[in-house]
């Protein structure tokens, strides 16, 4: 079966950087999905990485390496409103199914 | 920027009634999918549909479910006959080729009572 894994929370201060690690198990894997969702809200794309290595972009930044099963997302100058759930999930099949993770919940202090 | 569009953003219906949620995929994307998540849990795969058939359902998407694309531009999700537990948000996604462009919609909340 498809098992995806990250952290269930993480508390981080303003401005500081905070990375989510996300590791996963999957067979017909594709590539691997972040998304920020808000309480009650939508899934929002943030990055979708299906190479090794890293894409940056703006203050977010993606990490990606097939042969671990291991991603992370980075998270630089956080500020408030980045308090939010972020979500792990790997794109896996013909189909592009997405399998995701349990989220890890961000909260962001002053 | 595009965007998938879903009706209604909230349901409440009795236990035992059919509810159909809807759906309008972008517009040039072939994929398409439902997903749902439970209050307080994941988000879950239903199903996803290329080609005007399904490609891939998964266990929860059972003989109570049924998807149907009835013209060009609307993609639906029927329950037959509601249980309590299929109390979620529901999402549908589409996306271009593939993986590509995987954009969802805002949801709707269904509630069984």
């Amino acid at each position: 079966g498809q098992n995806i894994d990250q952290p269930t929370e993480m508390t981080a201060t303003e401005g500081a950087i905070v990375q989510i690690n996300c590791t996963y198990q999957t067979s017909g894997f594709n590539g691997l999905f972040w998304y920020q969702q808000h309480a009650g809200e939508a899934p929002t794309f943030l990055s979708y990485n299906v190479l090794d290595g890293l894409e940056e972009k703006g203050r977010f930044s993606s990490f990606l390496s097939r042969s671990k099963g291991y991603s992370y997302l980075l998270l630089k100058e956080l500020q408030m409103k980045d308090s939010a759930s972020y979500l792990c999930a790997a794109s896996t099949g013909t189909a592009s199914k997405l399998t995701f993770g349990t989220g890890t919940r961000l909260q962001v202090t002053l | 920027e595009p965007e998938v569009t879903q009706t209604p953003s909230h349901q409440v219906t009795q236990m035992g009634q059919e509810v159909i949620l809807r759906c309008v995929p972008i517009s040039n994307h072939l994929y398409f999918y439902w997903y749902r998540q439970i209050l307080g849990q994941k988000v879950e795969f239903l199903v996803s549909f290329y080609n005007n058939e399904i490609s891939e359902k998964s266990e929860i998407f059972d003989d109570q479910f049924s998807v149907e694309r009835p013209d060009g531009s609307n993609f639906t999700l029927k329950i037959r006959s509601t249980k309590l537990e299929d109390s979620a948000m529901y999402f549908c996604a589409s996306s271009d080729q593939g993986s590509y462009g995987y954009t969802f919609g805002s949801g709707t909340r269904l509630t069984v009572v």
